[in-house]
Parts: structure tokens; sequence; C-alpha cells
């Protein structure tokens, strides 16, 4: 069964910078694209960064590019995003979430809320 | 960047009716290579985790009701809920994966009268 679980998210500053994990199991991780995505309260999804299978390409939307950074450890089966230099609109819960290929997402954590707030 | 619009932003249906939800495209989402519309739905219950639905426009998930239908290709697509149930009460998003960046519609508020 594919599990996908979040961590790290809370409380922060405007300005601080926080680190998100995901730890996947029930399939190849090293086989898959990944992704995180947002919710901002009471708001639509957002998609914020995409992997590549080795994490040699990244990719994201204008929004985040500059301040967030995806990575993945294979060995561990593991995903990250270190968000730098939150700002208030960056509070959301935060979702890892399974890539097929082109872009789909096939199977979603259960997310981590993350507060940017003084 | 592609930008998708849904409507309508909410839709109020009774139990055993039909109800159609749009997706529309700035672009095409239509790869000629392939033949294959980079379109997917999902469906959002409140306080849960996005449910995938439907890939490349109109393939069914594996355990999705069959009263789930995906329709449409390059810019016009649409969501057709046959037979609402009760518990079909939720948000629903489609999403191109045609380019980078990935984008998702506004969402449609599937409300039971």
């Amino acid at each position: 069964e594919v599990q996908l679980v979040e961590s790290g998210g809370g409380l922060v500053q405007p300005g601080r910078s926080l680190k998100l994990s995901c730890a996947a199991s029930g399939f190849t991780f090293s086989n898959y694209y990944m992704a995180w995505v947002r919710q901002a309260p009471k708001k639509g999804l957002e998609w914020v960064a995409t992997i590549s299978t080795s994490g040699s390409r990244t990719y994201y939307p204008d929004s985040v590019k500059g301040r967030f950074t995806i990575s993945r450890d294979n060995a561990k089966s593991s995903l990250y995003l270190q968000m730098n230099s939150l700002k208030s609109e960056d509070t959301a819960t935060y979702y890892c979430a399974r890539q097929e290929g082109a872009g789909y997402f096939d199977f979603w954590g259960p997310g981590t809320m993350v507060t940017v707030s003084s | 960047d592609i930008a998708i619009t849904q409507s309508p932003s909410s839709v109020a249906v009774s139990v055993g009716e039909t109800v159609t939800l749009s997706c529309k495209s700035s672009q095409s989402l239509l790869y000629s290579e392939n033949n294959k519309d980079y379109l997917g739905w999902y469906q959002q219950k409140a306080g849960q985790t996005p449910k995938p639905l439907i890939y490349w426009a109109t393939n069914r998930r594996t355990g999705v009701p069959d009263r789930f239908t995906g329709s449409g290709s390059g810019t016009d697509f649409t969501l057709i809920i046959n037979s609402v149930q009760a518990e079909d009460l939720a948000d629903y998003y489609c999403e191109q994966y045609f380019v980078y960046p990935l984008t998702f519609g506004s969402g449609t508020k599937l409300e039971i009268k």
C-alpha cells in the first residue's frame, strides 16, 4: 500500500525558514517523480515543486522560485522541501504527492500545516 | 502559464440527478504525438486529502465509481457525475499537466439539495 507521511510543519515567523519532510513507503520511491502541493486555508490547490527521479531536475512556480528547494534521498525514500524567506501567503497545508511522469498526482499524503505569522 | 477556468464555482443538485462540471484551458492540452490530453480531475471532501478521480481527461482511476465520467479534448473538458449520491458532496478540481508550471482550476463546490 502506498503511503506518504509529511512532517515538519508548524508556526514560523515571516522571513524565517522551515524544512518539511515526507516519508514514502509501499512503492519503489526512486522510480517516481515527487512533488509538493499546497492549499491555503479555504482556498484551492497550488502546485509548489517537483523533482525528478534522480533529483537532477527540479521545477517550481514563480511564487516560490528562489525561496523553496525540493530535494530527495532515494536511499531513505524521503522527500524534502526547504522553505526560506517565508511569507504570510505561504501559510497552507502542504501535501506530499507522488507524480505520475507527466504531472498527474496519483497518491497524496495527509498534509502538514505551515503557519507563517509573527 | 496555462490558465484553468472551472465553472460553476458551486452547484447544488438533488440526490439522483446528473451534474456537469466544466474545466476550460487557456491553451490546448492535447499532445499530438500520443493523442493524449494532459488533464486530470480530483475530488476533495471537507477536511480530507484530494483524491484522484480521472487522468488523461477520460480515464477513471481504479476504484472510482463509474458514475464519474471525464470527457472533452483540447481546451474544453467536463466531469459528469451521474445519479449524484450524498457522498459526492465535495470540491472538484481539474489540473493541467501539459506543461510546467502545473496549474489547477479554482474548483467547483458540489452541494446536495
